[in-house]
């Protein structure tokens, strides 16, 4: 079963209203959590990565006051999309990386699909 | 830093027929290396990984791929494809096992009936 969880799984928001994503490590404590977005017919490019207790560190050309990511607790990180337009329409992807105990591996959740109308 | 190149953006190939998937990664160091699979609309599936060790390295599904360092390439083969196989590949590259995962451009696999 999934052991990185990602809700919701679906969502269709208004333009110009917020609308929030959560990745969940489910049975182990995750110290970095990682957060993708993929365009339709196109890769995964990281948006940023998510460190519990401190600010996430941004990838090049993301706006970081658009894309508010909180990594409150070792188990949680979200992704809050702030003044949704239809150009933030995406499937955003979390991982998580293990802080001990099972193995060498990196988890990905199911993914989030965001439609903003 | 580190990054992938999948040179192929789409590859046919007719069911039972053997398959190879092109990659070249660019790291100063030994990298992570990894092949996901992604089924239109679906999430990352791993297919296998390479940390270190044995550089022929078996994953699902009957996959398999190679590491060849002097090649600056991470291969992933398959001897016979399935219609099941059909969906977008992706090599990714890592500097260490915590860190982010950098993915190439993928691949297209279509099968022939």
């Amino acid at each position: 079963g999934a052991v990185v969880s990602q809700h919701p799984s679906r969502v269709i928001c208004k333009s110009g209203t917020s609308v929030k994503i959560e990745c969940r490590s489910l049975d182990f404590q995750a110290t970095t959590m990682f957060w993708y977005r993929q365009f339709p017919k196109q890769s995964l490019m990281l948006m940023a990565t998510s460190n519990e207790g401190s600010k996430a560190t941004y990838e090049q050309g993301v706006e970081k006051d658009k894309f508010l990511i909180n990594h409150a607790s070792l188990t949680l990180s979200t992704l809050t999309v702030t003044s949704a337009h239809p150009e933030d329409s995406s499937f955003y992807i979390c991982s998580a990386s293990p802080r001990s105990g099972k193995g060498n591996t990196i988890y990905f959740g199911e993914g989030s699909w965001l439609t903003v109308v | 830093a580190q990054s992938v190149t999948q040179p192929d953006i789409h590859i046919t190939v007719s069911e039972g027929a053997s398959l190879e998937l092109r990659c070249n990664y660019s790291y100063g160091a030994t990298p992570y290396l990894f092949w996901y699979v992604q089924s239109p609309g679906q999430g990352l599936q791993l297919l296998l990984k390479y940390f270190s060790g044995d550089t022929l390295v078996q994953g699902i599904k009957g996959f398999e791929a190679e590491f060849k360092r002097s090649q600056s390439s991470f291969n992933l083969r398959k001897p016979s494809v399935h219609w099941s196989d059909a969906a977008e590949y992706f090599c990714a590259v890592a500097r260490n096992r915590d860190d982010k995962i950098i993915f190439g451009k993928g691949t297209r696999l279509h099968i022939l009936p």
